[in-house]
C-alpha cells in the first residue's frame, strides 16, 4: 500500500502570498490531520478532517484553513504568509474514526522570505 | 501552555543498554498516549501506544509505561541499537476529540 504523500515537498514563498499544500492519505483512510513543526515547538496540531468534515482545530489564526475532498485527499491553505509560517507541514492519515495511530507523510518544507 | 512535555532534549546510550525516554502531561482528560520515532527528512513513524486503562504495553524491544497518578509515561527500548537513533515524540489525546498533542521530542543517540 502506498504511504501518505504530500506535494510539493519544498516551497519558497514571499511574505503576503498565499500557499496551498496537498495531502493524499493511505488508501482507505478517511481521517486526515495536519501539523506544523518548527524547531523547539514539536508538532502543533492544525486541524483534523473525517469524511469531509472538520472535527477539531488547533490554536492557529484564521489564515490557516483546510478542506477534505470526497476521495479523502486534503488541502491546507495559508493566506497572507508571514515569516513565522516557515515550518515543516506534516499530514497524517488514520484508518480509524476514533483514536489511534496516525501515519505521517514526509512533509512539505515551507520557507517564507 | 505545553500540555505534553519532554524535558530531555537529548539522550545518549550505549548499544545494548536500555534507553528510557520520558514524557509528562498536565491534562487529566488525556486517555490515549502514543510514541513516534522520526528520522531526518521523514515523517514520524508510529511505534507503540497505550490506553489509560492499562499501565504497560509491550511490543518487541519497546515497552511503554503509564503512571496516571503522576501524569507520566515512559518508553523503554531494550536492547538499544544504533538504528534506534532518531527523535522520539510522545503524543496524547482525549478520545472523541480527534486532536493529538505532541511533545517537543527527545533526540536519542545510540552509540556503537
Amino acid at each position: 500500500k502506498a504511504g501518505v504523500t504530500q506535494t510539493p515537498r519544498y516551497l519558497i514563498k514571499t511574505r503576503g502570498q498565499q500557499v496551498t499544500l496537498s495531502c493524499s492519505p493511505i488508501s482507505g483512510h478517511r481521517s486526515v490531520s495536519w501539523y506544523q513543526q518548527t524547531p523547539g515547538q514539536g508538532l502543533q496540531f492544525l486541524f483534523e478532517y473525517f469524511s469531509e468534515t472538520q472535527r477539531n482545530k488547533g490554536n492557529f489564526p484564521g489564515r490557516f484553513s483546510g478542506r477534505q475532498f470526497s476521495n479523502s485527499r486534503s488541502e491546507m491553505n495559508v493566506s497572507t504568509l508571514e515569516l513565522g509560517d516557515s515550518a515543516l507541514y506534516l499530514c497524517a492519515s488514520s484508518p480509524s474514526s476514533t483514536s489511534g495511530e496516525q501515519y505521517f507523510g514526509p512533509g512539505t518544507r515551507l520557507t517564507v522570505t | 501552555d505545553q500540555q505534553v512535555k519532554q524535558n530531555s532534549p537529548s539522550l545518549s546510550v550505549q548499544e545494548g543498554r536500555i534507553s528510557i525516554l520520558n514524557c509528562d502531561y498536565t491534562n487529566s482528560m488525556f486517555d490515549y498516549f502514543l510514541w513516534y520515532k522520526k528520522y531526518p527528512a521523514e515523517g514520524p513513524t508510529f511505534l507503540i501506544s497505550i490506553s489509560s486503562i492499562k499501565d504497560k504495553n509491550e511490543d518487541g524491544r519497546f515497552t511503554v509505561f503509564l503512571n496516571k497518578s503522576a501524569k507520566h509515561l515512559s518508553l523503554h527500548i531494550v536492547p538499544s541499537q544504533p538504528g534506534d537513533s532518531a527523535v522520539y515524540f510522545c503524543a496524547a489525546t482525549t478520545s472523541g476529540t480527534y486532536k493529538y498533542i505532541f511533545g517537543t521530542g527527545t533526540r536519542l543517540k545510540v552509540l556503537a
